[in-house]
């Protein structure tokens, strides 16, 4: 079984600041790491995902997560953060393979919220 | 492309009152389908899932039931709704059977039990 700890539940940060949501995981295989991202009122949108290979991950909108299976973390940073960013966003984990067919645990998610 | 729907977008319903819940895929068969729910502050919580049509896999105990009477159909329901059922219910997909591939979520009904 897998489990996700978000350790932040709201972060409040100034436009063009830099920003880090932190992700710690555990689990006794290995995984598939992902962020989402959710507006109000809304679904959950993929942000981006680890699957194997190189331990930074980008997505288009300008955040990168790292892999770190000394520390099993994954946290998400942003350089500079925009207004649109706020959003709360959710870590997730699944075991690779075996029969959870697939099951994401989430953590508890990040309230990021930007202030102009 | 694939998209999916889910509705209604907002229910208000009294305690002891049924519930039904339904979402659709469209541009992929076979999917895997997850009902999630979200409650403030505690994340999402699976619910329910289901690898195929008439198989559900229920997650935790509770006064929900799930069905899939279609390829892309599934279906949240209730007899009697309690107040603890309120909260924002999220349906998912992803394709089957890559275990890494991502979900792709609804855009959730928040449902209100009064």
């Amino acid at each position: 079984a897998q489990s996700v700890t978000q350790l932040d539940s709201q972060v409040p940060v100034f436009e063009e600041a830099p920003v880090e949501l932190r992700c710690n995981y555990s689990s006794s295989v290995s995984v598939y790491l992902f962020w989402y991202v959710q507006y109000p009122n809304q679904g959950l949108q993929l942000l981006l995902k680890y699957l194997s290979g190189s331990t930074l991950v980008e997505s288009i909108n300008g955040f990168e997560a790292e892999f770190n299976k000394s520390q099993t973390s994954f946290h998400l940073r942003k350089p500079s953060v925009h207004i649109s960013d706020t959003a709360e966003y959710f870590c997730a984990v699944t075991g690779a393979g075996g029969t959870s067919y697939g099951k994401l645990t989430f953590g508890q998610g990040t309230i990021l919220t930007v202030h102009p | 492309s694939q998209t999916i729907h889910q509705w209604p977008a907002t229910l208000v319903q009294p305690v002891g009152s049924p519930l039904s819940l339904e979402c659709t895929v469209e541009g992929t068969s076979n999917p895997n389908l997850y009902w999630y729910r979200q409650a403030a502050g505690r994340g999402l919580q699976l619910l329910f899932y289901s690898v195929g049509i008439g198989q559900i896999s229920s997650e935790v105990p509770q006064n929900l039931s799930a069905s899939r009477p279609q390829d892309r159909q599934f279906i949240l329901s209730s007899k009697k709704l309690l107040l603890s059922d309120s909260g924002f219910y999220l349906c998912a997909w992803r394709d089957s059977p890559s275990y890494n591939s991502p979900l792709h979520f609804g855009n959730g009904t928040r449902l209100t039990v009064t």
